[in-house]
């Protein structure tokens, strides 16, 4: 089983509509969560951090269950410019020293 | 520029050739780490350095690859033999100290070995 799971993709939406991506990992010490996103040929950047008690930026939220060991992202009212490949991140030890990334799901928003 | 930087962008070197690549971290943050990505997945850890000290190290590093920081600041990741299997972005990363901070991302080295 691989560290961190993400759904396959791609998703295709249309503008507007709403999308969730789950992600899941295999270490139950995993101390901190990341949503990462990258645009084509791009580094990643930082999307949000994830929280136990859940946390909502804007159109985004993510959710983190500890005893299922599942992440989830869902995205309101979608742009297009929201199209890109979102990558879900564990820490996989106590130490915060390990990001392990999961394969990434890439979400197109069409007109 | 504040951000991570990494030098070169772009690199096309001859299967067997050695190549070097060198990456400056975010100024205060002590960690760094290097990824490599091909197209179509996420990025794999190679290894991470807090300060000068280099304290894991993947699978995927092979003796052909090595890292160094050697003042605990800027990192150099040197693969020699270069194979056609090697061709992908690596990515560098800084990150200051505790458990819930996030990594900040270089703009990557991609390497194409022909």
């Amino acid at each position: 089983r691989k560290e961190v799971e993400q759904d396959p993709g791609p998703f295709n939406v249309p503008e507007g509509a709403t999308v969730a991506f789950n992600c899941t990992y295999s270490n139950s010490a995993s101390q901190s969560f990341f949503w990462y996103r990258q645009d084509c040929r791009k580094e990643p950047k930082l999307l949000m951090s994830v929280y136990s008690s859940g946390n909502e930026d804007g159109r985004f939220t993510a959710q983190l269950n500890r005893a299922s060991q599942y992440i989830s992202l869902l995205i309101r009212d979608s742009k297009l410019s929201d199209s890109a490949t979102y990558l879900c991140v564990v820490n996989m030890n106590n130490y915060g020293q390990n990001f392990v990334f999961g394969p990434g799901t890439r979400l197109s928003v069409l007109p | 520029d504040t951000g991570v930087s990494q030098n070169p962008r772009h690199k096309i070197t001859k299967r067997g050739q050695n190549v070097t690549f060198r990456c400056d971290p975010i100024s205060e943050h002590n960690r760094l780490y290097w990824y490599r990505q091909t197209l179509g997945q996420g990025p794999e850890f190679l290894t991470y350095f807090q300060n000068e000290a280099q304290l894991e190290k993947s699978r995927l590093l092979s003796d052909r690859f090595s890292a160094e920081r050697p003042k605990g600041s800027f990192s150099t990741l040197e693969i020699q033999r270069t194979e056609q299997g090697d061709s992908a972005m690596y990515l560098c990363a800084s990150s200051p100290g505790g458990v819930n901070t996030e990594a900040f991302f270089g703009q990557g080295t991609r390497l194409t070995v022909v």
